[in-house]
């Protein structure tokens, strides 16, 4: 089956530590993008990349950084300088045309 | 600056009746208009599109309508079942630009009563 895989779902982190968040899609898209869900805010967009090795900041990149070494994989790093980070991370894929398939999320929690 | 914008954030119905929600745009580049459907600790999922051409696109109980002149759009579900509960949003896409990437809406919690 194809999709998007997100892991781990449940993420606890220290302050002042960086953890990474894991996206791997099998849909052969060359498009990914990386969300932030927190309550009221709808989702907010933190980094892209429309082909192998390249990417693009969002809106709201600060904080984070991405890379793109593999078409199948994008992965977000949630550094230290990210004042917070608790929230809901969805990773999303595009087909050629508008079709968005998002994974099931990574729910980062600072304790 | 909010680009999408859902105004209620929640919104109850009775199941059988019709459920509308309601979004606006102020990014009149804005072509492509989607909406997703979301359930708890979840990624969104697909539900319907529209273009920005047309002023109506359906697909079974769902159906959305585009004003681009208001630069409003509405998704009625009809009839509204439990199932549908949920949270939906509103997403848009601008032609063109680098990645098309869509602008999300902050949601609307749907709960359809039984």
């Amino acid at each position: 089956d194809g999709g998007i895989t997100q892991s781990p779902k449940y993420l606890f982190r220290k302050e002042g530590q960086n953890v990474t968040l894991s996206c791997e899609q099998n849909l052969n898209h060359d498009a990914m993008y990386w969300y932030r869900q927190d309550p009221g805010q709808g989702l907010r967009l933190i980094y892209y990349s429309q082909i192998v090795n390249d990417f693009q900041k969002g809106d709201i990149a600060e904080g984070y950084s991405v890379s793109r070494e593999k078409k199948e994989s994008f992965p977000l790093t949630v550094t230290s300088a990210q004042k917070n980070p608790t929230a809901f991370y969805l990773c999303a894929s595009r087909d050629p045309g508008y079709g968005y398939t998002f994974g099931s999320g990574t729910r980062l929690t600072v304790v | 600056d909010q680009q999408v914008k859902q105004n209620s954030p929640s919104l109850s119905v009775q199941e059988g009746r019709i459920s509308i929600l309601n979004c606006d745009y102020t990014n009149s580049m804005f072509d492509y208009f989607l909406w997703y459907k979301k359930y708890p600790a979840e990624g969104p999922t697909f539900l319907i599109s529209i273009s920005s051409i047309k002023d109506k696109n359906e697909d079974g109980r769902f159906t959305v309508f585009l004003n681009k002149s208001a630069k409003h759009l509405s998704l009625h579900i009809v009839p509204s079942q439990p199932g549908d509960s949920a949270v939906y949003f509103c997403a848009a896409s601008e032609k063109g630009t680098s990645g098309s990437r869509l602008t999300f809406g902050e949601g609307t919690q749907l709960t359809v009563n039984p």
